[in-house]
């Protein structure tokens, strides 16, 4: 079956310093992979996206990389900020393209 | 564009007692689905629909009750509050097949935080 594991909050961080959240799946066929990022009230937003094995995805200085032979998609940012603080989640939707799967969530925290 | 609008935000209820939690969209999404989070669990499938008329359950359905008639609108249903249905409550869309493609995203709601005492 599909699932999502990622590591386990919280993560606490200086500001400028590097994140790397960690996230490993299972899954048959071929995944779409997701990043989704939830302030603290809101919902989920999605964060960032990789279709297939190679792909990088990337947005607001984040970045995933699917690697489909480790089956991972770590999300990593070179120089965190205060404002990054937020609970981040790893996703992936199968075959079955509106059925998602979601990791357990990982807490970040920066400190100025 | 609204995008997903759930209501209330907050709702207190007693054991027993029933609501609907509301949940619409304007971005002409045939996929809706409805999902709880519980701190340390992520988030829980309970049920979706795929267009009017269809729906159907996800990982935890008991004690709720869906129904879709527009496209619009996906109601929650609580008939019998039990203190185990305290969470955060989210809706959320997406492109459904053919319309979407590999890889639409889902678009959330702000989320219900609902407590039963």
């Amino acid at each position: 079956g599909n699932s999502v594991t990622q590591m386990e909050g919280p993560v606490t961080l200086s500001e400028e310093a590097f994140l790397t959240i960690n996230c490993t799946y299972t899954a048959t066929g071929y995944p779409s992979l997701f990043w989704y990022v939830q302030y603290p009230g809101e919902g989920l937003q999605l964060l960032l996206k990789a279709t297939k094995a190679d792909d990088k995805g990337s947005n607001k200085g984040f970045e995933a990389t699917y690697r489909k032979e480790t089956t991972s998609f770590h999300l990593e940012k070179g120089s965190v900020q205060v404002s990054d603080s937020a609970v981040y989640f790893c996703a992936l939707s199968g075959d079955n393209f509106n059925k998602f799967y979601f990791g357990s969530g990982t807490k970040l925290n920066v400190k100025p | 564009n609204a995008g997903v609008t759930q209501t209330p935000k907050f709702q207190v209820l007693k054991t027993g007692q029933s609501m609907t939690l509301q949940c619409a969209q304007d971005m002409n999404h045939e996929y809706m689905s409805w999902y709880r989070q519980d701190p340390g669990m992520g988030l829980r499938l309970i049920h979706y629909s795929v267009g009017a008329g269809i729906t159907d359950q996800g990982e935890v359905p008991n004690g709720y009750n869906v129904s879709r008639s527009t496209t619009e609108d996906f109601p929650l249903r609580l008939l019998s509050a039990a203190p185990s249905q305290t969470s955060v409550y989210f809706c959320a869309s997406s492109y459904s097949f053919p319309q979407g493609t590999v890889g639409s995203p889902l678009h959330f709601g702000n989320g219900t935080r609902l407590t039963v005492t």
